[in-house]
């Protein structure tokens, strides 16, 4: 299974939105609303951020939100913060009942 | 809270055993996963396994060679691996998933695997 495609990085001022895309194809995240976001600090285990598209687990953020179209699945991160530089992974359960991470996108608050 | 361990630095063709521990809640109740992450790259899903181990996936580049298991009973995961190899070389993590979802968490801190000569 080839990993979802995602932008090596991405940055931005604080304050500012930022948006991280996800694509994969129709074996994976065109067939179903099953896409999930981690966040991962340095040295550190990743976090749920986001499953089912854009559902936050209790805790997270409000300006963290998901969304789907397509084949392709998308990260809006809004007022970016400075503990909001991290690595975040996109993943998505796939035809063959197993699960596929992106290639991770590297966000950078400048 | 998950908790792994049993990393080492192994060589080439070695075996090893690695442990997930959870606390804290039902272990029974969640299916549970494997994933890894190579130095400097992203993660990759390597295996699942559910509630009561009947139902078990595995990644293509891990098939035939790594094999997961559950002891519900002493609330345990647990991965052997066999036939290592360099590309092996990652931190190992566990993480709890929702019965019929796909979702994992949370995570364990990960365990590190070296496959050196």
């Amino acid at each position: 299974q080839f990993p979802l495609i995602q932008p090596a990085s991405v940055s931005g001022s604080p304050g500012q939105s930022i948006t991280i895309s996800c694509n994969g194809s129709r074996s994976n995240i065109g067939a179903y609303s099953s896409v999930s976001w981690y966040q991962q600090h340095p040295g550190k285990a990743p976090k749920l951020l986001l499953f089912e598209v854009n559902v936050r687990p209790s805790g997270i953020s409000a300006r963290f939100s998901g969304s789907k179209s397509g084949n392709a699945a998308y990260l809006t991160i809004s007022g970016l913060e400075t503990e909001d530089e991290a690595d975040y992974h996109c993943s998505s359960l796939t035809s063959r009942s197993t699960e596929v991470f992106g290639t991770g996108t590297t966000v950078t608050v400048l | 809270q998950l908790v792994e361990s049993g990393g080492s630095v192994v060589q080439p063709g070695d075996s090893l055993r690695l442990t997930c521990v959870g606390s804290g809640f039902t272990f029974n109740s969640f299916s549970m996963n494997w994933v890894r992450q190579a130095p400097g790259k992203g993660l990759e899903w390597i295996s699942y396994i559910s509630l009561s181990s009947t139902v078990i996936y595995y990644a293509d580049s891990i098939r035939g060679r790594f094999t997961v298991s559950r002891d519900n009973d002493k609330n345990a995961l647990y991965l052997h691996m066999d036939s290592l190899r360099p590309e092996d070389t990652a931190t190992y993590y566990c993480a709890r998933a929702p019965t019929t979802s796909n979702w994992f968490d949370p995570w364990g801190p990960g365990t590190p695997v070296t496959v050196s000569a």
